[in-house]
């Protein structure tokens, strides 16, 4: 099965409003990031946890390995938001250059 | 942040042709990945590259896969030959260490 199980698949929110969004790893995970793939499909990186809780603006994210999980909530969202958003973690196994999960991704979309 | 660069953005090309797709990694960078997105599905590992090396590849990469970083120049994918199902978006990312920065990727369609 998949290592990477993330939810919800899809969110809707209107502006202003926030939610948040999980990723459960089904093996023991050493770091995640989290990304947000924009309408013309760049990846843009929000995070990069190998564990604790970090923010930036209007974003927050936590990465616990003990409990396999990652979160990331966003607040006060604007229309610039929509788009989807991954997680991807290293194996706890691999290298110092090991590869990266994904999840399946979160659809968000955001209305005024 | 990081810019990650990918030549070209779009690539068309007949079944059982060759391609190549180009990267340019960040420019201290030391580690290289290929990553496979086909149209709506989750982000897939291709391979990684350090040192000249391929360091470990998935049962994505095929036998008609290869790839390189001569001279220090463009990190590439070759496909040879190309099969219907290589159609997908290649990402390109590279890290100086763990944190990986991925490029805008290539649209390869292959008819």
């Amino acid at each position: 099965g998949d290592q990477v199980e993330q939810s919800p698949s899809a969110l809707s929110l209107h502006e202003g409003t926030g939610s948040a969004l999980r990723c459960n790893f089904t093996t023991t995970m050493r770091a995640v990031q989290w990304f947000q793939q924009n309408s013309r499909g760049s990846l843009i990186n929000l995070f990069y946890l190998a564990s604790g809780t970090k923010e930036n603006g209007r974003l927050k994210s936590t990465f616990n390995s003990k409990e396999s999980y990652s979160t990331l909530h966003i607040r006060d969202a604007q229309l610039e938001d929509s788009g989807t958003y991954f997680c991807a973690a290293e194996a706890n196994s691999g290298g110092s250059n090991a590869k990266l999960t994904f999840g399946k991704g979160t659809k968000l979309s955001v209305k005024s | 942040g990081p810019k990650v660069l990918q030549i070209p953005s779009h690539q068309i090309i007949d079944m059982g042709q060759m391609v190549t797709l180009n990267c340019d990694p960040v420019s201290n960078h030391l580690y290289f990945y290929w990553y496979k997105q086909i149209l709506g599905q989750q982000m897939e590992f291709l391979v990684n590259f350090y040192n000249g090396k391929v360091m470990e590849k998935s049962k994505l990469f095929k036998d008609q896969f290869s790839v390189e970083r001569p001279d220090g120049s463009y990190f590439t994918l070759k496909i040879q030959p190309t099969a219907l199902e290589d159609s997908a978006v290649y990402f390109c990312a590279s890290s100086f260490y763990a944190e990986q920065f991925f490029g805008p990727g290539t649209r390869l369609t292959v008819l």
